[in-house]
């Protein structure tokens, strides 16, 4: 069965402090992997994207890094802020033998900064 | 100024009334998608479209309607036959299947 899985549920931390949020998947065939991130009430905003070839990539404070033997994936922020107040949302995508692209959410990881 | 567009941003509505929830781009996008989200759950696809003229149901199809007679436009009615209406409605568009996709600021729908 397809499924993206989210670790921690929630997590509250300092501002300053980094923190680290996990993805373990099981789609398959696999495409890529996404993060996104949601502001409570608003659309998500994608941050970065991975293919099955790259294992590390950066968006200013945010790295992801993929390790596709293991189907995990972490996405890794540096010096948090008060405006990362938000869900990171886990998205995997797999073309399918029908050739639609099929997209696995992941639950997301609710991230809370605290001054 | 590129993007994705919902409207409304709330949306009530009377049990046994359907609903249409706008959707726009003007990212010249071929796909567009609708998607609900509740509470402690992974988004769910509800339709999506790969050009106009076409759509395919997705996993929660039940209850839902869409329409693509342009390319920028993606409604999606909410009929009275959806059992548990009350929810966050996502919109998003992607250049094709598999890629990016650009998600609107999303309809908040509540059934009363």
């Amino acid at each position: 069965k397809n499924q993206v899985e989210q670790s921690p549920q929630s997590l509250i931390i300092l501002e300053g402090k980094n923190c680290t949020l996990q993805c373990n998947y099981t789609v398959s065939p696999f495409s890529n992997l996404r993060w996104y991130k949601q502001d409570t009430g608003r659309g998500p905003v994608s941050l970065t994207i991975m293919t099955f070839s790259e294992n590390t990539k950066s968006n200013g404070r945010y790295t992801a890094t993929l390790d596709a033997d293991t189907k995990q994936s972490s996405l890794h922020i540096t010096a948090s802020q008060l405006s990362d107040s938000a869900s990171y949302i886990c998205v995997v995508s797999g073309r399918q033998t029908s050739g639609t692209y099929k997209y696995i959410f992941g639950t997301g990881t609710r991230l809370k900064v605290l001054a | 100024d590129g993007g994705i567009t919902q409207s409304p941003k709330y949306l009530f509505r009377k049990e046994g009334q359907n609903v249409t929830l706008s959707c726009e781009q003007n990212l010249n996008h071929d796909a567009m998608y609708w998607y609900r989200q509740d509470p402690g759950q992974g988004l769910r696809l509800i339709y999506y479209s790969q050009i106009v003229n076409d759509f395919q149901k997705g996993d929660i199809a039940e209850g839902y309607s869409v329409s693509r007679e342009k390319k920028e436009s993606f409604p999606l009615t909410v009929t009275s036959a959806q059992k548990n209406p009350t929810a966050f409605y996502l919109c998003a568009s992607s250049w094709g299947l598999g890629n990016e996709q650009f998600f609107g600021p999303g309809t908040r729908l509540t059934v009363l």
